[in-house]
């Protein structure tokens, strides 16, 4: 079992809706990232946190905005999406940038 | 340009064989490359780490060797089983991508009782 947890594990939202994905790890992790992925392509990244900073943003649109509140947690806020967006988002941490990466389950999320 | 990839067909291999898997790159410096397993809607799981120094590692039925002259890793699984079916990620750790993990686009791999 992993010890990234992700919740919801599933979500569908409208093209209006603000939601939430929600991403914790005790591992003692100082890097927390996001990711996103459609079926059949590897994992894409979004965000990087290193030692609850924003470090990496890769170019991803506004209507995502990541937030970690401590070394625990992260989340990942949804506004005005669009259907394209639909996708498994992954969760993921590191004991530093660039080690082994660990994965949550993932949240599906579906915009409609 | 500088590129990871994989078979993108699915590997079809009779239990108890051995399923071997490549993964190449070209234009990285590479640090360290890893294997990933991925079973459907499931997020990817970590298996082996080498180093650009090491030539080859062991973990249980699992072999992974990296030649950085043939810029290649192989990944192979003995005594393959049924259970062993899923898709396997490489995923490279080069100074040029600023330590970033570059990822191979994965290989299905489906073990036939």
């Amino acid at each position: 079992d992993t010890e990234v947890t992700q919740t919801p594990k599933h979500l569908v939202m409208g093209m209006t809706n603000k939601k939430s994905l929600k991403c914790e790890q005790h591992m003692g992790h100082r890097a927390m990232y996001w990711y996103k992925q459609k079926a059949k392509k590897p994992p894409e990244l979004m965000f990087v946190y290193s030692y609850e900073k924003l470090s990496i943003n890769e170019s991803v649109p506004s209507r995502f905005s990541p937030e970690c509140p401590n070394s625990s947690l992260l989340n990942l806020h949804l506004h005005a999406l669009q259907p394209e967006d639909s996708a498994l988002y992954l969760c993921a941490s590191s004991q530093e940038n660039g080690n082994t990466i660990y994965f949550g389950e993932g949240s599906w999320l579906t915009v409609v | 340009s500088q590129k990871i990839e994989q078979n993108s067909e699915a590997l079809n291999i009779q239990e108890g064989k051995t399923a071997t898997l490549t993964c190449n790159y070209t234009n990285y410096s590479p640090a360290y490359l890893q294997w990933y397993r991925q079973d459907p809607g499931r997020g990817p799981v970590f298996l082996l780490l080498i180093r650009e120094n090491e030539k080859e590692k062991r973990k249980e039925r699992l072999k992974v060797t990296f030649d950085t002259t043939l810029k290649q890793s192989l990944f192979h699984i003995t005594a393959s089983q049924p259970a062993d079916s899923a898709t396997y990620l490489c995923a490279l750790d080069a100074m040029d991508s600023n330590y970033q993990l570059i990822w191979g686009a994965g290989t299905k791999l489906i073990i036939k009782p």
